[in-house]
């Protein structure tokens, strides 16, 4: 079945750090990426996402490439934020028509 | 505004006793969803619907129940059979499952209690 493995959190880093958020995935066909944050207490937001191979998602200063022959979609960010602290999910979304989601890394920012 | 409401923010059940959980879209989207999530963990799917009067189990599905009666409201009961519903319930709908490719929106979010 489809599967989605994150890195392992929490992660900890400075303002201005350099962000890597490590995915990768499993799944039949060929499958749409997503990467979703959510706030404390909030649901999710959808951040960025890829349908097709080589695609590049990009939203408020947020990469990820969607590599098929590493079926990974790693999240990126060259300098971080205060604001960018929450947990972040991906996830991807084949023909079972249901998001599969992996287990989400948690992200603070330290001023 | 166009969005997903849930509602209400918290709840609390108390033992033996069913509970409803409120999912309301404004986006006139065919597919909705149910999602349970559990402290750090990732989702996991309870229900989806693909269309008004039909809905199909998730993962999870058992001690929960659903209905679809129209096309923006997509209810779920966390009944008594369900023996650890403490969780954050999560919905969601997609303009439509042509394709499976749609981008699922999320709604604030529901924080069920046990007392």
């Amino acid at each position: 079945g489809d599967s989605v493995t994150q890195m392992e959190g929490p992660v900890t880093l400075s303002e201005e750090a350099f962000l890597t958020i490590n995915c990768t995935y499993t799944a039949t066909g060929y499958p749409s990426l997503f990467w979703y944050v959510q706030y404390p207490g909030e649901g999710l937001q959808l951040l960025l996402k890829a349908t097709k191979a080589d695609d590049k998602g990009s939203n408020k200063g947020f990469e990820a490439t969607y590599r098929k022959e590493t079926t990974s979609f790693h999240l990126e960010k060259g300098s971080v934020q205060v604001s960018d602290s929450a947990v972040y999910f991906c996830a991807l979304r084949s023909s079972a028509r249901q998001l599969t989601f992996g287990s989400g890394t948690q992200l603070t920012v330290l001023p | 505004d166009g969005g997903i409401t849930q509602s209400p923010k918290y709840l609390f059940r108390k033992e033996g006793q069913n509970v409803t959980l409120s999912c309301e879209q404004n986006l006139n989207h065919d597919a909705m969803y149910w999602y349970r999530q559990d402290p750090g963990q990732g989702l996991r799917l309870i229900y989806y619907s693909q269309i008004v009067n039909d809905f199909q189990k998730g993962d999870i599905a058992e001690g929960y129940s659903v209905s679809r009666e129209k096309k923006e409201s997509f209810p779920l009961t966390v009944t008594s059979a369900q023996k650890n519903p403490t969780a954050f319930y999560l919905c969601a709908s997609s303009p439509g499952v042509a394709g499976g490719r749609e981008t699922q929106y999320f709604g604030p979010g529901t924080r069920l209690l046990v007392l």
